[in-house]
């Protein structure tokens, strides 16, 4: 079974710059989830989809942050314009839904923000 | 929101078997309880997963008492290989929310 998959594996841009991430998640899971992780931190959740629809965006920064999930498959995640706090991997994860699923994870982005 | 708490880090050596505990007071009723290991420049890997007594799989156990405001995962006989950080995660009212994780030194 193939896994969850992230491109670029490493960003680094400027300040003020804009980024954007790709995840295609494992065939047939309905949820997809984006976190970002600090090093140091464990991962924070900021977008939840179930199909093409958001779950839970409580924690995304939505003045900068946005993603989108095209016919409930791929996912992007673009930032706009970057802060130097962004700089952080960005994790994608998916399941075939429900809290009682265990979750998938990508190996991530690392975003760099000079 | 609930928290999730953990030991920041643990030493053990090859062979031993390692407790690690997670504590997370505001557990809903419909939550479970789900173990990640995560090595350097990975993503986390799903290790057990629980809703309440006890669950064994290949890898580790997963104890869980009857309040459920607490778990311990469990790995018997750990290996150089263990070494990594360990994330408790606990759904808090459909929130998913990791542990600040527990990082595992296993030494030879």
């Amino acid at each position: 079974e193939a896994g969850v998959a992230q491109s670029p594996r490493y960003k680094i841009i400027e300040k003020r710059q804009s980024v954007a991430f790709w995840c295609n998640p494992i065939s047939g899971h309905a949820t997809l989830y984006w976190y970002q992780q600090i090093l140091g931190q464990g991962p924070k959740l900021l977008i939840q989809f179930q199909n093409n629809g958001v779950v839970d965006d409580s924690q995304l920064p939505k003045d900068r942050f946005s993603a989108e999930r095209l016919k409930g498959v791929d996912s992007t995640l673009k930032i706009q314009p970057a802060k130097l706090e962004d700089s952080a991997v960005y994790l994608c994860a998916s399941s075939f839904g429900g809290l009682d699923q265990p979750q998938h994870f990508g190996d991530g982005t690392r975003l760099s923000i000079l | 929101l609930a928290k999730t708490t953990q030991p920041i880090s643990m030493d053990s050596y090859e062979g031993q078997e390692v407790n690690i505990t997670c504590s997370h007071n505001n557990i809903a009723t419909n939550d479970y309880i789900t173990w990640y290991q995560q090595f350097p420049s990975q993503g986390p890997r799903f290790i057990i997963q629980g809703y309440k007594t006890k669950v064994t799989n290949e890898v580790a156990s997963l104890f869980i008492p009857a309040d459920r405001k607490s778990s311990t995962l469990s790995l018997p006989r750990v290996s150089l290989s263990d070494t990594a950080v360990y994330y408790c995660l606990v759904g808090d009212r459909g929130k998913l929310i990791f542990g600040q994780g527990t990082e595992l030194s296993v030494k030879p």
